[in-house]
């Protein structure tokens, strides 16, 4: 089985730029969760959906950051417009259930200039 | 005092050694608990969950304590493959995961 599918694996832009990330997440898993990783504040939840409803947004940072699932298959963290401080690598993951353990995709590594 | 709390080393052990990281939580009605590794540049992976009872799987062994709410991690016969950086996963009532900052493993010959 395929594992949870992150899109770019690398994005490179200039400050004010909008980025938008892709996820899918593993086939039946009905909870996604997109977090963001840097070496000054470890792993941090931004927001958490459970069957296609955001639940959770409040590790979103401000306005910039929208996240949407339109279905079960698929989601998008949009920044716009981005900021160098946005530099990070994002990642998606995702679980059968919420309680259950996450399945993290390979990451994007985000580096705005 | 931070939610989830780990010691970020770098533990820097031989090969053959048994090593231990703790990962201390805050919030006493946290449910479930979870190890995961992470390599350089790499995704989290999840080693193993941990149960109330405790649980085993090859070198590796979990362990709950939730008196001083508190889960451990102890690696037997360190592998060089050992190497990496790991990272505790406590979740409360919420669903909302929180993750440590991560221990960092060095097995050396």
């Amino acid at each position: 089985d395929a594992g949870v599918i992150q899109s770019p694996r690398h994005e490179v832009t200039e400050m004010g730029q909008e980025v938008t990330l892709r996820c899918k997440p593993i086939s039946g898993h009905n909870s996604l969760f997109w977090y963001r990783q840097t070496m000054m504040r470890g792993l941090e939840l931004l927001i958490y959906f459970n069957n296609n409803v955001p639940i959770d947004d409040s590790g979103m940072p401000e306005d910039r950051f929208s996240a949407k699932m339109p279905n079960a298959s698929f989601s998008t963290l949009k920044i716009q417009p981005s900021e160098p401080r946005d530099s990070a690598v994002y990642f998606c993951a995702s679980s059968r259930d919420a309680a259950y353990e996450q399945y993290f995709g390979p990451g994007t590594r985000l580096t705005v200039t | 005092r931070k939610e989830v709390e780990q010691d970020p080393g770098p533990f820097n052990v031989p090969e053959g050694a048994t090593v231990a990281f703790n990962c201390t939580y805050s919030n006493s009605a946290s449910q479930s608990f979870f190890w995961y590794r992470q390599d350089c540049r790499k995704e989290p992976k999840l080693l193993m969950s941990v149960y109330s009872s405790g649980n085993e799987d090859g070198r590796f062994t979990a362990q709950l304590n939730r008196a001083s709410q508190y889960i451990s991690l102890l690696i037997r016969d360190s592998k060089l493959s050992d190497s990496a950086t790991y990272l505790c996963a406590v979740m409360g009532g919420s669903y909302i995961p929180t993750f440590g900052r991560g221990t960092s493993l060095i097995v050396h010959p």
